[in-house]
């Protein structure tokens, strides 16, 4: 069965430090999301992309939090610096594209800033 | 803004009881997920209602969709220790030509055996 398939499982780091996540999606599905899960909460969106274009990244902290998908596929998303607030489980997750309303979600990275 | 209200936000039961679990909004989604997420996991897709008044069975588990759109249900018969989980609903709205999905802050399910 495919599955979304995300690295690291667990990630651990100091403030100020750089931070950066991967993820595949199921193949062929062409819209991929980044979803933050603060413990106690339900997952955010933080960007969406569609193909290799970014279509919402209204709720990422641009100022330290980016985004790419460079070939349409896998996307990695990085923390530069992080900081203490950004310890949360990062989801990613897949659909098979425009009109798609089922997600896929990979068993996510949990992130602890010191 | 939560726009997904979740209750309760924490059930504890006793294995061979039921429960229901609640998702409500003031708005109008075009459709409705329910997701169990495990600690420690990503959250797995149980059902999605996308039909007024739409009811699934999934074994044990039953899920209605409100008539209006904007509320939903899942009710647990003869729960089971392997029910326990974070119970998730998330509302579709389509924005732009994908869906958004927005997540309300789930109903943490213990069931002691």
């Amino acid at each position: 069965e495919a599955e979304v398939a995300q690295s690291p499982r667990y990630k651990i780091t100091e403030k100020s430090q750089a931070v950066a996540f991967w993820c595949d999606p199921i193949s062929g599905h062409a819209t991929l999301y980044w979803y933050r899960q603060i413990l106690g909460q339900g997952p955010e969106l933080l960007v969406q992309f569609q193909d290799e274009s970014v279509v919402d990244d209204s709720q990422l902290p641009k100022d330290r939090f980016s985004a790419e998908r460079l070939k349409g596929v896998d996307s990695t998303l990085k923390i530069q610096p992080a900081e203490l607030g950004d310890s949360a489980m990062y989801l990613c997750a897949s659909s098979s594209g425009q009109g798609a309303i089922t997600q896929y979600f990979g068993p996510g990275t949990r992130l602890l800033v010191l | 803004t939560q726009l997904l209200e979740q209750s309760p936000q924490f059930l504890s039961i006793q294995e061979g009881e039921n429960l229901t679990v609640y998702c409500n909004s003031s708005s109008v989604f075009s459709s409705l997920q329910w997701y169990r997420q495990e600690p420690g996991e990503g959250p797995v897709l149980l059902v999605t209602v996308v039909t007024g008044g739409e009811v699934k069975k999934l074994k044990r588990l039953t899920f209605q969709f409100g008539d209006a759109r904007k509320d939903s249900s899942l009710h647990i018969t003869a729960a089971q220790p392997g029910d326990t989980g974070l119970y998730l609903c998330a509302g579709a709205r389509l924005g732009g030509s994908n869906y958004k999905l927005t997540f309300g802050k789930g109903t943490l399910l213990t069931v002691n055996p």
